[in-house]
């Protein structure tokens, strides 16, 4: 268990909905970072908060969103979603080490 | 990404046999991660190497930085089904931020 959760672990819905996905990072980490991992793409960063600031962003569509909240956890906002956004997501948070969530499953249908 | 280079992409050994996984950046490395995935699940931490030359165990495994070729290799000692999975190399080539850019990944399978 490396610390990290998120929630839900599998999420299945339909083209154009909006979804969120939640993580907790360790205790005492600062920082959060959210990967989307495809079997095309393969594992992606897409952004990082520290201590509730976007500190860096990869290739995040516009139509992803995220935020870090006062009590460190986070939330990955994706809307108007599409068939190719089926994908493993994950959380990681780091101290002087990043550890990764267990991931939630988004299958858009 | 391009950027970061796994080999090889899939390996299968008898259990027993060692084996090596290499990882080859093409910019500076301000880190090296190494994670084992078992397919659809999260990634397991293994080691992170930060300073050239650095080289780490864990259990069976050991993991080398060498700064000036900017590659990293994973060495795993008398391998065993347990160590089936995928094998991922993350860098950190900005450095300072933690981001991580990902190889492609090494498919490891051991027979038994």
């Amino acid at each position: 268990d490396s610390g990290v959760t998120q929630t839900p672990k599998h999420l299945i819905t339909a083209t154009g909905q909006r979804v969120t996905l939640r993580c907790s990072p360790r205790s005492g980490d600062l920082s959060v970072y959210w990967y989307q991992q495809s079997l095309d793409q393969g594992l992606q960063f897409l952004i990082q908060y520290y201590n509730g600031e976007e500190r860096a962003k990869g290739n995040i569509l516009e139509r992803f969103s995220a935020q870090q909240f006062p009590d460190l956890h986070s939330e990955l906002n994706l809307s108007s979603l599409e068939l190719g956004d089926s994908a493993l997501y994950f959380c990681a948070s780091s101290g002087a080490k990043q550890f990764f969530g267990p991931g939630t499953r988004l299958t858009v249908l | 990404s391009q950027e970061l280079e796994q080999s090889p992409q899939s390996l299968i050994v008898q259990e027993g046999k060692n084996l090596t996984i290499n990882c080859t950046s093409s910019k500076t490395l301000y880190g090296l991660y190494w994670y084992k995935q078992k397919y659809g699940e999260g990634l397991i931490f293994l080691m992170m190497l930060q300073k050239g030359g650095e080289e780490k165990s864990h259990e069976k495994i050991t993991a080398k930085l060498d700064e000036k070729k900017q590659q990293s290799s994973l060495h795993i000692t008398a391998s065993q089904p347990s160590h089936a999975g995928i094998y991922l190399c993350g860098a950190d080539i900005i450095g300072n931020t933690g981001k991580l850019i990902f190889g492609q990944g090494t498919t490891l399978q051991v027979k038994p």
